[in-house]
């Protein structure tokens, strides 16, 4: 099975900073990566798929980039409809493991 | 705009099967080119894929809940299933269903989206 880290577990940023969220691999699945959005009390929202394309209608301030083992998430500029949790998620293996997710949260 | 929501039961009792149906609209589970999902996520926890079903009744499980696990489709109503059977505690959680595109170039299932809202199914007797 292919497991999914992410660092770090959760974070505390003012708006307008720069938000870096990373995600391991613990093997080679290429760009076979996607990142979802979870705000509290609702389902995971599609933001970046294929490690750095970014999903229809998605804020441009998200983006993803990276292959192999290592994938970053970033936030240019936080907002406050921001906060929430962020998970990756892998398809390079059929059980279609995640992440443990990363809560964002305003400081 | 396709659109999922769940629906059954809240309250299941252990040894019981939950059962749960998730109604597409929007458009349909018989075009192709998508594998229709259960994912479920234990309170204050990650998410855990469950399995998937294309429209031809074709199915795939999570090796770890493929004992317990039964998806099924029902393409005049536009709906598929889960049962999920000799359910304890550990089965408390929000279940979600959602569609999952089939990348053809890679021949996998890939992200999914849209998801359902959800819905919490208590295991108590």
């Amino acid at each position: 099975d292919i497991q999914m880290t992410q660092s770090p577990s959760s974070l505390s940023a003012s708006v307008g900073d720069r938000v870096t969220i990373t995600c391991q691999a613990s093997q080679d699945i290429s760009n076979y990566l996607n990142w979802y959005q979870q705000k509290p009390g609702k389902a995971p929202k599609l933001l970046i798929y294929d490690a750095s394309n970014l999903e229809t209608g998605v804020p441009s301030r998200f983006s993803g980039s990276g292959s192999g083992t290592d994938f970053t998430f970033t936030i240019s500029s936080l907002q406050p409809e921001d906060i929430a949790t962020y998970y990756c998620q892998q398809y390079d293996n059929p059980r279609f493991t995640f992440g443990p997710g990363t809560k964002v949260d305003i400081k | 705009q396709v659109q999922l929501q769940e629906s059954g039961p809240g309250l299941v009792k252990p040894s019981q099967t939950l059962s749960l149906t998730c109604t597409v609209s929007g458009g349909s589970i018989s075009s192709g080119g998508y594998y229709w999902s259960w994912i479920r996520q234990h309170p204050g926890k990650g998410l855990e894929w469950i399995g998937y079903i294309y429209y031809s009744g074709s199915t795939y499980y999570n090796p770890s809940l493929k004992s317990r696990v039964t998806i099924s489709v029902d393409t005049s109503k536009n709906q598929f299933s889960l049962k999920l059977s000799s359910v304890t505690a550990a089965d408390t959680a929000v279940y979600y269903c959602a569609s999952q595109v089939v990348v053809v170039a890679a021949m996998r299932g890939g992200w999914f989206d849209p998801w359902g809202q959800g819905t919490l199914v208590t295991v108590s007797s």
